[in-house]
């Protein structure tokens, strides 16, 4: 079946350090990907999206792109803040329902 | 604009007791989900809403859970009797229609059974 897989966390990096995120998905044709983000005391929040191959999605600093090659969706930031901890989880979309990574926590210090 | 408002935020309770939460979605929006989410997991799908119809249960564990959307806006989610391993987080989400994938969550509601 269709599923998600995620590097395990937790990340920990110093401000302005550069971020990936790790995702790799397996699944039949080409499914939409997203990147969502839940900062602590939060529910989850749509980072970025892709809906085709060879796609970039980008936010907040964020990029993603997809890649039907290497079916991956790997998440960077050239230069991360404090404000970015959080937990990151990577999905797909089949059909009506989105099918999450188990999810990737960062950590940045000053 | 409101978000998606769960209640309660945190609920304990003893094996064998029951419990609901609560759920209501953005204004408009259509499409209902209630996600599980265990410790150090991603969420996973319970059940799935169009208006009042449940259009995807496959993986509500019928025996013990149950939901509802009786008018097709807000939703509850019981567990009758509840265990052990029901302590997660549960998450709502709406979206304006399948389509856009786009979910918007709440903060969840977190159960732990003792």
């Amino acid at each position: 079946g269709d599923s998600v897989t995620q590097m395990e966390g937790p990340v920990t990096l110093s401000e302005e350090a550069f971020l990936t995120i790790n995702c790799t998905y397996t699944a039949t044709g080409y499914p939409s990907l997203f990147w969502y983000v839940q900062y602590p005391g939060e529910g989850l929040q749509l980072l970025l999206k892709a809906t085709k191959a060879d796609d970039k999605g980008s936010n907040k600093g964020f990029e993603a792109t997809y890649r039907k090659e290497t079916t991956s969706f790997h998440l960077e930031k050239g230069s991360v803040q404090v404000s970015d901890s959080a937990v990151y989880f990577c999905a797909l979309k089949r059909g009506d329902k989105l099918i999450f990574g188990t999810g990737t926590r960062l950590q940045v210090f000053p | 604009e409101a978000g998606v408002v769960q209640s309660p935020r945190y609920k304990i309770i003893e094996k064998k007791q029951p419990v609901a939460f609560w759920c209501n979605p953005i204004s408009g929006h259509n499409t209902l989900y209630w996600y599980l989410q265990n410790l150090g997991q991603g969420p996973e799908l319970l059940i799935r809403y169009e208006n009042e119809e449940a259009v995807d249960d496959s993986q509500l564990p019928k025996d013990r859970f149950s939901a509802e959307r009786l008018k097709g806006v807000d939703s509850t989610l019981k567990i009758q009797p509840a265990e052990l391993g029901d302590s997660a987080v549960y998450l709502c989400a709406s979206s304006s229609g399948p389509i856009t994938g786009e979910l918007f969550f709440g903060e969840g509601s977190r159960l732990t059974v003792l």
